[in-house]
């Protein structure tokens, strides 16, 4: 069966500082990734999303970036967190065969820049 | 800009009542609306996938409708539980890998 893990669970950061969050999935090959973010009282926003290795396609012009270094990882980062960059973010996969495709949830990453 | 809206956004109901709420999405372009169950905690789970004019789905007792030409979809849980206390989420699909979420309907359902 597949599963998608993402570390941190938890990240307290200071404003200026680099990021990195992890998203891994296993059980499946060439999936389709996205990241979310959800802010305070608003919905989940799709930032990035990839439908093979080193290909990433960004939604939203912002301070963060992706990469997608291997097959079922995706990797999201910044160089410099803005306190904007608080949140609640989401790694999910889906199966890459056609764009009706569920999308499978991580345990999600909670941000919080000072 | 398309836009996807939910309707409540917070709802509180009994024990063993009946309730519904709506998501709005773009009639054009319409490929697919997702809802998902995000429970307080947990990941968002999948409920349904709804890609023509008239679908309906059930599953126990949650139902979805779907209406693509004015653009909207309920969700029915019939004799709501505690348990199906979580947020509801849609989401639209315009045929891109794109998914368009809307804000959610935070359900509480009181024992």
């Amino acid at each position: 069966s597949q599963t998608i893990h993402q570390w941190p669970a938890t990240l307290v950061q200071p404003v200026g500082s680099p990021l990195s969050l992890e998203c891994t999935v296993e059980g499946t090959s060439n999936p389709n990734l996205y990241w979310y973010r959800q802010a305070a009282g608003r919905g989940l926003q799709l930032l990035f999303y990839s439908v093979g290795i080193g290909q990433i396609s960004s939604e939203v012009p912002q301070n963060l970036s992706a990469s997608r270094p291997q097959d079922r990882q995706f990797i999201l980062s910044s160089k410099k967190l803005l306190l904007s960059d608080s949140g609640f973010y989401l790694c999910a996969w889906s199966p890459g065969t056609g764009e009706q495709e569920t999308q499978y949830f991580g345990p999600g990453t909670r941000l919080l820049v000072l | 800009i398309l836009n996807v809206e939910q309707s409540p956004q917070s709802l509180h109901v009994q024990e063993g009542d009946s309730t519904n709420f709506t998501c709005s999405f773009p009639s054009s372009n319409f490929y697919a609306l997702h809802w998902y169950r995000w429970e307080t905690a947990k990941s968002p789970e999948a409920l349904f996938v709804m890609t023509l004019n008239g679908d309906e789905k059930k599953k126990g007792r949650i139902s979805a409708t779907l209406n693509t030409k004015e653009g909207y979809s309920y969700l029915y849980i019939k004799g709501s539980q505690p348990e199906d206390s979580a947020t509801y989420l849609c989401a639209f699909n315009s045929g891109t890998y794109k998914y368009i979420f809307g804000t959610g309907t935070r359900l509480k359902v009181l024992a």
